[in-house]
């Protein structure tokens, strides 16, 4: 089955610099990629995801890439704020035609935002 | 439109016992999963059920099952509680398959 490896498991940075979270999976069959952002206590928020069919994805400060040949994607924060504190999630899914559709999630990485 | 929304929100049981959690999908959604999270494992994929029918199965023992009605909500039922069933069940739905999943608030099921 999937399998999907999340590094870092932690990350400290300082309010303003940028953070990169990385994921690999090993089905090449799958071409859906979300990210999740969990606080404390909170249920897992939904914060960009991309489909195999594109290579990068924007939004605002958040920004992922996706190379289909290494079977990598990265999340990208720009000018991290204290907010941005959280867990955050990477998955990967191979959906398609109503079968075989599931998220396979990596182990997190605890992000904290340093004022 | 309202959220995912899960009842109940915390559950004590002892070993042995049985319990049902329920998840009701943001209106108009009929894709329904169910995770567990726990801090050693992460979020693990227990099924999918997509007009009523168990689509796909996770990894984990009969003791667990599910299902879903014709309102496209939803239930799981584990039996025979373990110990090692404490944790976080979320749901999450979503309109179709490859669309965006959306997760509820979870049951937070702790087991003595």
């Amino acid at each position: 089955g999937e399998n999907v490896e999340q590094h870092p498991s932690t990350l400290s940075v300082q309010e303003g610099d940028s953070a990169v979270i990385k994921c690999t999976y090993s089905d090449s069959a799958s071409n859906y990629f979300p990210w999740y952002k969990q606080e404390l206590g909170k249920r897992p928020q939904l914060i960009i995801d991309i489909r195999s069919n594109v290579g990068e994805k924007k939004d605002q400060r958040i920004a992922v890439t996706l190379n289909k040949t290494a079977k990598h994607f990265s999340l990208h924060i720009t000018e991290t704020q204290p907010e941005d504190s959280a867990v955050y999630f990477c998955a990967a899914s191979k959906g398609s035609g109503g079968s075989n559709y599931k998220l396979t999630f990596g182990k997190g990485t605890l992000l904290t935002v340093n004022p | 439109k309202a959220g995912v929304t899960q009842t109940p929100r915390y559950l004590i049981k002892t070993r042995g016992q049985q319990v049902t959690l329920s998840c009701s999908p943001i209106s108009g959604h009929r894709s329904v999963s169910w995770y567990q999270q726990t801090p050693g494992q992460g979020l693990q994929f227990l099924f999918e059920y997509f007009s009523e029918t168990q689509r796909n199965k996770g990894n984990f023992p009969g003791r667990f099952s599910g299902r879903q009605f014709s309102n496209s909500r939803s239930e799981m039922n584990v039996s025979t509680l373990e110990l090692g069933d404490s944790a976080l069940y979320l749901c999450a739905s979503s309109f179709l398959e490859r669309e965006t999943q959306y997760f509820g608030p979870g049951t937070r099921l702790l087991v003595l």
